[in-house]
């Protein structure tokens, strides 16, 4: 069972910035915070990851709480394109199980 | 890089043929994942290959259905007796191991009638 907990759907206007919260409460310390997306019909896209510091790429910003009970991800300028749906996911960075669990994710639709 | 290669891209068979989807991961990727995917829901796990070795399979990997992974490079799944709670979309993950991401590709859509 996924270990994260997301809103169904949230949605936001284009060119503004996308906050998609996630919780993550039973997160242990061996664990990374992932996140991945998809468009629709096609294969998850892999936006960030990080463990407990900030982290920022050409996509994305992951923003994890100092108890890392929590995060968001920060889309900071959303374009139609961005329209997906947007997996939150914890995962142990050890060890043989390397697997991803996903849940449902949140559908983020991007308004003109 | 020319990314995770599945092939076909859709197959529509009738119930109780036997169906097999090819995955190419990126060259060098010693971990390779299948994973099933139906309408509105997210990626459900099916099973993991380290090299040529399958590492874990999921409950959901009925006996009909079988992965191989020959020679640690290209990898294969097959499902036998197709039904139709078996339409989905199957998708293949690599990576490189370790906390890397994983890549995923476009996917085979199944349908079965």
């Amino acid at each position: 069972d996924a270990k994260t907990t997301q809103p169904p759907s949230m949605d936001c206007a284009e060119g503004r910035a996308a906050n998609l919260p996630c919780n993550h409460s039973t997160i242990s310390g061996n664990e990374y915070v992932y996140w991945y997306r998809q468009i629709h019909s096609q294969g998850p896209q892999y936006i960030i990851h990080g463990l407990k510091n900030n982290e920022t790429n050409e996509m994305a910003s992951l923003i994890i709480t100092e108890d890392r009970k929590s995060s968001t991800l920060i889309l900071p300028h959303a374009t139609l394109r961005d329209t997906a749906v947007y997996y939150c996911i914890v995962r142990p960075f050890t060890g043989a199980n390397s697997k991803l669990t996903f849940g449902k994710g949140i559908t983020l639709s991007v308004r003109p | 890089d020319t990314g995770v290669s599945q092939d076909p891209r859709h197959k529509i068979t009738k119930r109780g043929q036997n169906v097999t989807f090819r995955c190419d991961p990126i060259s060098e990727h010693n971990r390779l994942y299948w994973y099933r995917q139906t309408l509105g829901q997210g990626p459900e796990f099916l099973t993991y290959f380290q090299n040529e070795a399958q590492l874990e399979k999921s409950r959901l990997l009925s006996d009909r259905f079988s992965a191989e992974r020959p020679k640690g490079s290209f990898s294969t799944l097959e499902i036998q007796r197709t039904e139709q709670g078996d339409s989905a979309m199957y998708l293949c993950a690599s990576s490189r191991g370790g906390p890397g991401e994983l890549f995923f590709g476009e996917g085979s859509r199944l349908t079965v009638l």
